[in-house]
């Protein structure tokens, strides 16, 4: 069975603060790693969907880099605002027939 | 545009009971996935559907099934409810079944089992 890792599990930090935290997922037959933030109360929204080795993606002040050789994807935010208080998960496909995986996810929260 | 919705919010329902719950995917996204959220941990894939076929299925008892209409709108129907068949159940829609599609998530089902 697939097994996706976030760490921290958890993240406080300063508003302006810059943060980063880990998704990891078995290198062999990757296929496809999605990140979504999920707020309080709200659906969980897409974010990147990568699948090449080496692959970095930005939106805004949110980017995250796939490293697909040792099996782990960073997701970074510059510059933490309250409005980044969520929590990010990640999921991984691979090309068998496992479905998409998620992680446990990261909760963070941004104090003004 | 509307994004995903689903139906009902919120359900409680009895031991031993059997319930639906409905997905309505953005208009032109043809796949509809099925996930069941627990505290503290991550969506579990349960169905996917394509054009109205099983794409997909994750490791759930036979109690769990699905069906996708032409409209490709949702249900999921579980039987004889467990007390562990408490969570939220989330629906996400993409425009075709590949694993590099971005999947829109409705806000989901919050099924409580008593």
């Amino acid at each position: 069975i697939l097994n996706v890792e976030q760490s921290p599990q958890s993240l406080h930090v300063q508003e302006g603060d810059s943060t980063n935290f880990t998704c990891s997922f078995p290198s062999s037959n990757f296929y496809a790693l999605h990140w979504y933030r999920w707020e309080t109360a709200k659906s969980p929204e897409a974010l990147f969907v990568m699948t090449l080795n080496g692959d970095e993606k930005k939106k805004g002040r949110i980017s995250a880099t796939l490293n697909t050789k040792e099996g782990y994807s960073y997701l970074y935010i510059k510059g933490s605002q309250p409005e980044d208080s969520a929590t990010y998960l990640c999921a991984s496909w691979d090309s068998g027939n496992t479905p998409l995986v998620f992680g446990k996810g990261t909760r963070l929260s941004v104090i003004a | 545009d509307a994004g995903v919705t689903q139906s009902p919010t919120h359900l409680i329902k009895t031991r031993g009971q059997h319930v639906t719950l409905r997905c309505s995917p953005i208009s032109g996204h043809k796949s509809v996935s099925w996930y069941q959220q627990v505290l503290g941990q991550g969506p579990q894939f349960i169905f996917q559907y394509y054009e109205k076929e099983e794409r997909g299925r994750g490791n759930f008892p036979d109690r769990f099934s699905a069906r996708q209409f032409p409209n490709y709108s949702s249900e999921l129907n579980v039987n004889a409810l467990l007390l562990g068949d408490s969570a939220l159940y989330l629906c996400a829609s993409s425009q075709g079944a590949g694993r590099t599609y971005e999947q829109y998530f409705g806000p989901g089902t919050r099924l409580t089992v008593t």
